[in-house]
């Protein structure tokens, strides 16, 4: 069975940067591309970016570039995605998503609700 | 960035057809993909490649469209299809989702 374990909420202070993971497990972690998908509360979804963990090739939505990293460690089957100089914007549900071919995002996780605040 | 346009919201009764349309800025090819989201849920997968059924989904669901127009159809509807439909597009980057339409049961 295909799974998807994100870590949990977070509480962070505006300007401070959090990390939060999404560790796979039932497939091949480096046969699949991993996406980052921020959701705000009450809105729509919004692609960050992807990570392909076989050849550490990144790709980011330009809007992104500067505030998302995202990094793979094939030891533990865990993608992560760091969150720098967060402010109020930041404030959101972010799902990570297994890529199938064309980008098609067939399994979720369960999402990590960041709130930022002082 | 490919924008992609759908209605905000529907409401039908259980048993009726209902169409979710999403109409794409520019050509998205086939690349046009349909997820489900039930309140405090993650999205799921429904339709891919504008017309293909993901394993474990009803055949009440079906998809159809290429280039900039796409269709998500519920045959019959059931009451537990009360969720927000998103479509996403996948062939020009940046990745790009439609803001979502809220599909109510009456």
């Amino acid at each position: 069975e295909v799974k998807l374990q994100q870590s949990g909420d977070e509480l962070v202070r505006p300007g401070a940067s959090v990390k939060i993971s999404c560790k796979a497990s039932g497939y091949t972690f480096t046969s699949y591309s991993m996406h980052w998908v921020k959701q705000r509360p009450g809105q729509g979804l919004e692609w960050i970016g992807a990570i392909i963990p076989i050849i550490d090739t990144t790709e980011y939505n330009q809007k992104f570039k500067g505030k998302a990293t995202l990094t793979a460690d094939k030891s533990s089957n865990t993608a992560n995605m760091e969150l720098s100089r967060l402010t109020s914007e930041d404030s959101a549900v972010y799902y990570c998503a297994r890529g199938g071919i064309a980008a098609i995002f067939d399994y979720w996780g369960q999402g990590v609700m960041v709130t930022v605040s002082s | 960035d490919t924008v992609l346009t759908q209605s905000p919201a529907l409401a039908v009764s259980p048993g009726e057809r209902v169409t979710i349309s999403c109409r794409a800025s520019e050509s998205v090819s086939t690349l046009m993909h349909w997820y489900q989201q039930k309140p405090g849920q993650q999205p799921t997968l429904l339709i891919y490649l504008a017309s293909n059924l993901e394993s474990g989904v009803p055949a009440r669901f079906s998809g159809s469209g290429s280039g900039t127009d796409f269709t998500l159809t519920i045959d019959p509807v059931e009451a537990d299809d009360t969720a927000t439909y998103y479509c996403q597009q996948s062939w020009n980057d940046p990745l790009t989702f439609g803001s979502g339409t809220k599909l109510e049961i009456k």
